[in-house]
């Protein structure tokens, strides 16, 4: 069975623009949360989805957004870029919805260097 | 809120030598725990988990860890490390009830020397 597949695996961008990654959870998994993992902030939760609904949304601003497509593949945007985005995004699939004691499988990351 | 502290952001050991790795929670309600390791340029790979019952755990790459509601601790021990378990761990926390996302902690860096 594939594992979480995050696409693509390194990004560089510049202040202003905007930036789409993707991810491809476990098949038959319909849960997809994101996480975005600084040196300094540690790994920070930044949502969930689940049967394309956004179940939860941690706390980042409103330039953060994302989806999920009836595949249950989902996207994360990341609009108007600020050099403080740099980081490893994460996300991760599990087969329920919520947390509780699901297991959560982590793709690769996408890195994203912002210039 | 809930919160996970994890002493130690780098613990270096020797090979063959024991491997305790600190991870202390807060919360007002029975959690959920988990380990999960990181190796370089790779995902999070969970590395075992207590739900309920037995409050020793024990995971892969022979890892365990004790539950201990009294300390609220959820300590990761490897009798003796290997130069492959050299990796960032991190310790995160969930629950039943509610809706809260997973809360790790800030990690620590696992160094074994030759």
């Amino acid at each position: 069975k594939a594992g979480v597949t995050q696409t693509p695996r390194y990004l560089i961008k510049t202040r202003g623009q905007q930036v789409t990654l993707s991810c491809s959870p476990i098949s038959g998994h319909r849960s997809v949360s994101w996480y975005q993992q600084t040196p300094g902030q540690g790994l920070q939760f930044l949502f969930e989805y689940f049967s394309e609904t956004q179940r939860n949304k941690g706390n980042f601003p409103g330039r953060f957004s994302g989806r999920q497509f009836s595949n249950s593949r989902s996207e994360m945007n990341v609009s108007t870029l600020e050099l403080g985005d740099s980081a490893l995004y994460l996300c991760a699939s599990s087969s329920t919805p919520g947390q509780g004691a699901n297991i959560q499988y982590f793709g690769a990351g996408t890195r994203l260097s912002v210039l | 809120a809930q919160s996970v502290t994890q002493l130690g952001s780098h613990v270096s050991v020797s090979e063959g030598a024991l491997v305790l790795l600190r991870c202390n929670y807060s919360s007002s309600v029975p959690p959920y725990l988990f380990w999960y390791v990181q190796y370089p340029n790779q995902g999070l790979q969970l590395l075992l988990k207590y739900t309920t019952g037995a409050t020793l755990v024990k995971g892969i790459n022979g890892f365990e860890a004790e539950f201990k509601k009294s300390e609220t601790s959820f300590h990761l021990t490897k009798p003796s490390a290997h130069m492959s378990d050299a990796a960032e761990y991190f310790c995160a926390v969930s629950f039943l009830s509610g809706n809260t996302p997973l809360v790790f902690g800030k990690g620590t860096r696992l160094s074994v020397i030759a």
